[in-house]
């Protein structure tokens, strides 16, 4: 069975710094594109960025550009949130999700969700 | 930038029909996908591509697009059906939305 397994979360002060990671098992992460999509407490669910399978190409919303990163280790078979310059609007569960298979655009669907992981922005 | 209008709340007996709606400007142009978020679990695909269920999806899952509406349709509902319903589609790269999300209560 597809698993992605979220882990990096915690509570950390505004303007700080976290990485997130994701590690996928029982598929070719290589061959897939990956998302994050975050969830606030209580809210709706937000998509916050993309990766190729490759790691060609890298997009992300408005809300993170310029703060956060997105990369992938496919020889670790593991994903990468790095989040600089964290603010309270950013705190949410963080949740992996696996995207379309090859040379794909970045829309979706997500067929398979990580549990998600926890990031706290507080004082 | 595209919105996806949800009702915040749809409530059904059990065996009957809920319509879960999912409104954009023609978002019958698009691709539209489907999750389930039982309380305190992930999201689950239930429906892609307007109308297609992934493998191991009940049949009574389905979904349509036309004009400005897309609509999740759950059919005989059950108790377990209970959840958050979300929409989500894309208009650029960098533009993937999701709808506000949609409480489904069984009576």
């Amino acid at each position: 069975q597809v698993q992605l397994v979220e882990s990096g979360g915690g509570v950390v002060q505004p303007g700080r710094s976290l990485r997130l990671s994701c590690a996928a098992s029982q598929f070719t992460l290589s061959s897939y594109a990956v998302h994050w999509v975050r969830q606030a407490p209580g809210k709706g669910l937000e998509w916050v960025t993309f990766i190729s399978h490759d790691g060609s190409n890298k997009y992300y919303a408005d809300s993170v550009k310029g703060r956060f990163t997105i990369s992938r280790d496919n020889s670790k078979s593991t994903l990468y949130l790095q989040m600089n310059s964290l603010r309270a609007e950013d705190t949410a569960v963080y949740y992996c999700a696996r995207g379309c298979r090859g040379d794909c655009h970045s829309g979706g669907p997500f067929d398979y969700w990580g549990q998600g992981t926890l990031v706290t922005v507080s004082p | 930038s595209y919105v996806l209008t949800q009702p915040p709340s749809v409530s059904v007996a059990p065996g009957q029909t809920a319509r879960i709606t999912c409104g954009g400007n023609t978002i019958g142009s698009k691709s539209v996908h489907w999750y389930q978020q039982r309380s305190g679990q992930a999201p689950l695909l239930v429906v892609y591509d307007d109308s297609v269920r992934p493998s191991g999806i009940s049949e009574r899952f389905s979904g349509s697009n036309s004009g400005n509406t897309a609509t999740l349709s759950i059919i005989r509902v059950e108790a377990g059906d209970e959840a958050d319903y979300y929409c989500q589609t894309w208009t650029s790269v960098d533009d993937v939305i999701f709808g506000g999300g949609t409480k489904l209560t069984v009576l």
